[in-house]
């Protein structure tokens, strides 16, 4: 799987939005973008992922280049609650069948 | 949505003991189910692949007689740490995947103390 590069830490006003961004400019064609995270002391939580379109649910949008070396989480409306590790993860196409290498991540810290 | 629930959330063992951890799929089945290891401020550090009724794949450095999963079932999975000693003490996640939960759900982890 391709290797991720993220910002150790980012912080971001309640109720603004939060533009988290990732590097992954040695994907492969097949391999989708992930992004989980993790609040203190829980098991990580999947956000969102996509191929090469930008991607929109309910949690949070997905804006992928055009080259897809790069990504960007945006969490549109952040609160305290949002306050967590987020990861980019980049993965083959064999999706659940393969475990997923976590790299250090963006500790997101929303200010009240 | 899917719902991976685990058991204990936390215990503390002495040392030499034993400890079982469980994981189980709530409403799908589980085809295949992860463990992860996270030690304080670090990542989470997949250890081994289980597949229902086969025997786990551990990644390289994972004792596979110290850490004995079992995956008898499509919606339980569990861990064994056996002969626990205190560098053992760490955050353990399990994540399961199948049919319609194809990119993996996790538990809610278990905080080992080994004292």
């Amino acid at each position: 799987d391709a290797k991720t590069t993220q910002p150790t830490s980012m912080d971001c006003a309640e109720g603004r939005a939060a533009n988290l961004p990732c590097n992954h400019s040695t994907i492969s064609g097949n391999e989708y973008v992930y992004w989980y995270r993790q609040i203190h002391s829980q098991g990580p939580q999947y956000i969102i992922h996509g191929l090469k379109n930008n991607e929109t649910n309910e949690m949070a949008s997905l804006i992928i280049t055009e080259d897809r070396k790069s990504s960007t989480l945006i969490l549109p409306h952040a609160t305290l609650r949002d306050t967590a590790v987020y990861y980019c993860i980049v993965r083959g196409s064999g999706g659940g069948a393969d475990g997923l290498t976590f790299g250090k991540g963006t500790h997101l810290i929303i200010q009240p | 949505g899917a719902v991976v629930s685990q058991h204990p959330s936390w215990v503390i063992c002495k040392s030499g003991t034993s400890v079982k951890i469980e994981c189980r799929s709530l409403d799908f089945q589980a085809t295949t189910m992860f463990w992860y290891r996270q030690f304080p401020k670090q990542s989470l550090m997949l250890m081994a692949t289980s597949n229902e009724g086969s025997k786990a794949t551990y990644e390289q450095g994972v004792e596979k007689d110290k850490f004995l999963i079992n995956h008898a079932s499509l919606t339980l999975s569990t861990l064994t740490v056996t002969s626990a000693h205190p560098e053992d003490s760490s955050f353990y996640i399990c994540s399961a995947s199948g049919g319609q939960v194809p990119f993996g759900t996790f538990g809610s982890g278990t905080r080992l103390t080994v004292v």
